[in-house]
C-alpha cells in the first residue's frame, strides 16, 4: 500500500535556488528514504534518514524528519540543472514485509 | 559493472502472450525485489523475496510470478498479458529486510498492444 505523499507534485526553479520537497507519510516507520529517478531510468538512491534522527546532510542535500508530523523534507541547495528528476520518498512500514513503500513523487525541472 | 540488471530493457508484445522480464545483482544482497511503476510514476510492490521467503502483494494478480534460480536472479514471468500490464517494471536489490538502501536496475518498459 502506498505510504508517502509528495507535495509539490511538480516543481519548477532556476539553477542556484533552492529546491524543496515535502513526504508525508500514514503510518510509523523505522527510517524513510529519498530516491531521485532521471527521465527514463532506475531509482538512485541520495539519502536515509532514521526515525530517531531530525535531520541529516549529504553534500547539497538536507533532509529532516517530523515523526510526530508522520512527515520529511528534502531541501536542495543551489541547484543545477542536473538535479532535474523525479524524487520520491520511501518508508518501510512494518505492514511492507521487506519492501519500501513509495510516494507519488516530485516532478523538479531546473533551468539554466 | 552495473549492480542490478535487468533485461531486456524493452519489450512489445501481444495480448494474451507470455513473456519474461530477467533480474541479476552482483552486490551479494540477500533480498530482491520487483515493483511496478505506471504512467503516473507510481511505483508498486510487487514481490519480495530473499532465499528464506517470498511475500507477494496481494493485489497482484497470480499472472505473475517470481522465479529465483539462486540468490543473484530473480525473474518475472508474466502469462496471458494484458493492456493493463503495459508498465515500466523495476527490479532492486538490498541486503537484509527493509530499511536498507535498495539498488534498482534501469527498468524494463512492457508495452502490450
Amino acid at each position: 500500500s502506498q505510504q508517502g505523499e509528495e507535495d509539490p507534485q511538480a516543481l519548477s526553479i532556476q539553477e542556484g535556488e533552492n529546491a524543496t520537497m515535502n513526504c508525508s507519510y500514514k503510518t510509523s516507520i523505522n527510517n524513510l528514504q529519498w530516491y531521485r529517478q532521471n527521465s527514463g531510468r532506475g531509482l538512485v538512491h541520495l539519502i536515509l534518514i532514521r526515525s530517531n534522527e531530525r535531520e541529516k546532510h549529504s553534500g547539497r542535500l538536507r533532509v529532516t524528519l517530523d515523526t510526530s508530523k508522520k512527515s520529511s523534507s528534502l531541501l536542495i541547495t543551489a541547484s543545477r540543472a542536473a538535479d532535474t528528476a523525479s524524487y520520491f520518498c520511501a518508508t518501510d512500514a512494518s505492514n511492507s514485509g521487506y519492501a519500501l513503500n513509495f510516494g507519488k513523487g516530485t516532478s523538479l525541472l531546473v533551468t539554466p | 559493472d552495473t549492480a542490478v540488471s535487468q533485461t531486456p530493457k524493452y519489450l512489445v508484445t501481444q495480448m494474451g502472450n507470455d513473456k519474461s522480464i530477467k533480474c541479476e545483482q552482483n552486490l551479494g544482497h540477500d533480498t530482491m525485489y520487483w515493483y511496478k511503476q505506471d504512467s503516473k510514476k507510481f511505483l508498486k510492490i510487487m514481490f519480495s523475496y530473499n532465499n528464506k521467503e517470498l511475500i507477494i502483494n496481494e493485489t497482484v494478480p497470480n499472472r505473475f510470478s517470481p522465479k529465483s534460480p539462486d540468490k543473484a536472479h530473480l525473474n518475472l514471468h508474466i502469462n496471458s498479458l494484458e493492456l493493463g500490464d503495459s508498465a515500466v517494471y523495476f527490479c532492486a536489490s538490498s541486503q537484509g529486510y527493509g530499511g536498507t538502501e535498495a539498488f534498482f536496475g534501469q527498468g524494463t518498459r512492457l508495452t502490450v498492444v
